[in-house]
């Protein structure tokens, strides 16, 4: 098993629309959770972090942690073309680390 | 521009050269990181510093590759010998403690004719 996993999609979503994106982890005392997002060539860029259970809020980006199912999910409302790009789920401190260990990333377009 | 800086952003080599990378992390950022990305993957851990010193070095880094971070200020990732299974983007990130946002530099990459 990874220890962190994504759907590497393509995932397509309409202009508009919810995309909702998911992260599995397998180190239940894993610490801290973050989403970058990642447009071709260019380097990952923080979108949210999120350190305790429930929902974190950020203009149209939600992240949700619920650490008992060891999940993490990212939500982008009223998606935009400009959202088109590769989101990375990333976890901190897994098997106590201190380092971060990526998933393989989930490429999100945005259909005008 | 504070954020971090990474030298140069692009490096054609051939196999068999040596290549130096340079990152200069956020002033106040203590701890620094470096990562590889191959195309399709997510960032790969390849070591880490705090301060000056080196505290982790991942599997992934073979003795051809080295790190220093020699005042505890910018960092050096140097790949001796270099192998066409070296090219990557090599990423430096820098966070001010262990569970703080890691924020990255924009790469340097390598590609290895």
């Amino acid at each position: 098993q990874k220890e962190v996993e994504q759907n590497s999609g393509p995932l397509s979503v309409p202009e508009g629309a919810i995309a909702s994106l998911n992260c599995t982890y397998s180190d239940r005392g894993s610490q801290s959770f973050f989403w970058y997002r990642q447009y071709s060539g260019k380097s990952p860029e923080l979108i949210m972090s999120i350190y305790s259970n429930g929902d974190k809020e950020d203009g149209r980006f939600t992240a949700q942690l619920n650490k008992a199912s060891q999940y993490v999910s990212l939500l982008i409302r009223d998606s935009q073309p400009s959202d088109s790009a590769t989101y990375l789920c990333a976890v901190n401190g897994i098997q106590g680390a201190q380092k971060l260990v990526f998933g393989q990333g989930t490429r999100l377009t945005i259909n005008p | 521009d504070t954020g971090v800086s990474q030298n140069p952003r692009h490096k054609i080599t051939k196999r068999g050269q040596n290549v130096t990378f340079r990152c200069d992390p956020i002033s106040e950022h203590n701890r620094l990181y470096w990562y590889r990305q191959t195309l399709g993957q997510g960032p790969e851990f390849l070591t880490y510093f705090q301060n000056e010193a080196q505290l982790e070095k991942s599997r992934l880094l073979s003795d051809r590759f080295s790190a220093e971070r020699p005042k505890g200020s910018f960092s050096t990732l140097e790949i001796q010998r270099t192998e066409q299974g070296d090219s990557a983007m090599y990423l430096c990130a820098s966070s001010f403690s262990e569970k703080d946002t890691q924020y990255f530099g924009p790469g340097t990459r390598l590609t290895v004719l």
